[in-house]
């Protein structure tokens, strides 16, 4: 069974800081990992995938991978309010057409 | 239209009724993907279509049965559900099947079962 696990939350975080989003997940032939943002009421969208151990920057956002500790993050730096939303850590085994394994996803909200 | 669409967006049926709820891709891709997101729970994969076969049915009832007629579509018929199956259901694409593409996802149908 494979599991993606993720603090729930609420994260609160005062506006301009940074916030830091963890995940695990237990199989270890994972190979693709990605980190959606999920409004209220509404699909989730993409916001990084990441495919190698080490960081990956796009803009105000990083995401960090460690595959021998079976660990990636999701770095916000200067938080806006509109940030404020559920992240959801979603993790893929590859090897043929496959869904992906969500966690239950962090809710994260930006004090003004 | 781009990207990926949805219809309907809402949509309440009785325990007896039948109903289908459609997904269209307007992105070239070759997979299609349902998953049903409850309240409380991770979104869960339901069925996976590469190049319009059914590569995986994760043990979903059979009162859910998906139809793929083209690369393009994607279809979830619904009959005689349960109050249980209330929750937003959402379809999403991938450009292949090798499972490490970014899959994208329609704006989902919110589902309510009286």
């Amino acid at each position: 069974q494979k599991e993606v696990e993720q603090n729930s939350g609420p994260l609160s975080v005062p506006e301009g800081a940074i916030a830091s989003l963890n995940c695990t997940y237990s199989d270890r032939g994972s190979q693709s990992f990605f980190w959606y943002r999920q409004y209220s009421g509404k699909s989730p969208e993409l916001i990084m995938s990441i495919y190698s151990n080490g960081d990956k920057e796009d803009g105000r956002f990083t995401a960090q991978l460690n595959k021998a500790s079976q660990y990636v993050s999701l770095l916000i730096r200067d938080s806006q309010p509109s940030d404020s939303a559920t992240y959801l850590c979603a993790v893929n085994s590859g090897g043929g057409a496959d869904g992906l394994t969500f966690g239950k996803g962090t809710h994260l909200i930006i004090q003004p | 239209e781009t990207g990926v669409t949805q219809t309907p967006r809402h949509l309440v049926m009785g325990m007896t009724n039948k109903k289908s709820l459609k997904c269209e891709q307007h992105l070239g891709h070759n997979a299609m993907y349902w998953y049903k997101q409850s309240a409380k729970k991770p979104l869960e994969l339901m069925f996976v279509y590469s190049l319009e076969e059914r590569v995986e049915n994760n043990s979903v009832p059979s009162r859910f049965s998906p139809e793929c007629p083209n690369s393009s579509h994607l279809f979830l018929h619904l009959h005689t559900l349960q109050p249980e199956d209330s929750a937003l259901y959402l379809c999403a694409s991938s450009q292949d099947d090798r499972g490490l593409e970014t899959q994208y996802f329609g704006p989902g149908t919110r589902l309510l079962v009286l």
